[in-house]
């Protein structure tokens, strides 16, 4: 299967500290996305990192992604209660056709 | 800049009923999907769509589901009959075009409940 899979499937942390989630995947890629999930709610987009780049930054998230490992990490610094969601990284095909699958999510809690 | 739309948001019916569910996709948009998530998974690729022509559609249960985007704008996703295990999200996203790296925007998705 080509979907990635996040761990750890859930976390509790408290309002002020890093959370950090991780995405292992079997296949090689062009691209690797990292999507956001409210409760009741679509999918946000958080980052694209490409298969050249090995870091991404925006706001207080930080993206990683290491292709020998066939693994991407999200951290976000300085969490906030409006962080509590779930993250799910996805992955694209190597058929070039920008189709992405996703893995089981990371649930993310922080507590005010 | 308007998001993807769906509609309707919720629908219960009961199994082997049919239902239909809609998507308008970002404007200029050409590639289109179609996901389905059930309660705490991950979504799972239906269909894509280039335009009005399909790109894959390896996961679409063709036994009862079908899609269509005839005007490679709109696009309708749709069950008959309806089973049980249908109950999920369904969820519309589009991407500027099918080259790698582009980014995929969700639609809120529409709720279906399978009774």
């Amino acid at each position: 299967s080509q979907q990635g899979e996040e761990d750890p499937q859930a976390l509790s942390i408290q309002e002020g500290e890093n959370a950090t989630m991780n995405c292992s995947y079997k296949t090689s890629i062009n691209n690797l996305q990292w999507y956001r999930q409210n409760s009741g709610r679509g999918l946000v987009h958080l980052i694209l990192i490409r298969s050249n780049e090995r870091e991404k930054h925006s706001g207080r998230l930080r993206v990683t992604l290491d292709t020998s490992k066939k693994s991407s990490s999200l951290l976000i610094t300085a969490s906030r209660a409006a962080d509590t969601a779930s993250y799910f990284c996805a992955t694209d095909a190597r058929d070039n056709f920008n189709k992405f699958y996703f893995g089981s999510g990371t649930k993310l809690n922080v507590k005010p | 800049e308007a998001g993807v739309a769906q509609s309707p948001r919720y629908k219960i019916i009961e199994k082997r009923q049919s239902v239909a569910f809609w998507c308008n996709p970002i404007s200029g948009h050409a590639t289109l999907y179609w996901y389905q998530q059930i309660l705490g998974q991950g979504p799972k690729l239906l269909i894509q769509f280039q335009n009005n022509g399909v790109v894959d559609d390896s996961q679409l249960p063709k036994d009862r589901f079908s899609a269509e985007r005839l005007k490679g704008v709109d696009s309708t996703l749709k069950i008959q009959p309806a089973k049980l295990e249908d109950s999920a999200v369904y969820l519309c996203a589009s991407s500027l075009s099918w080259d790698p790296g582009n980014t995929i925007y969700f639609g809120e998705g529409s709720w279906l409940t399978v009774v």
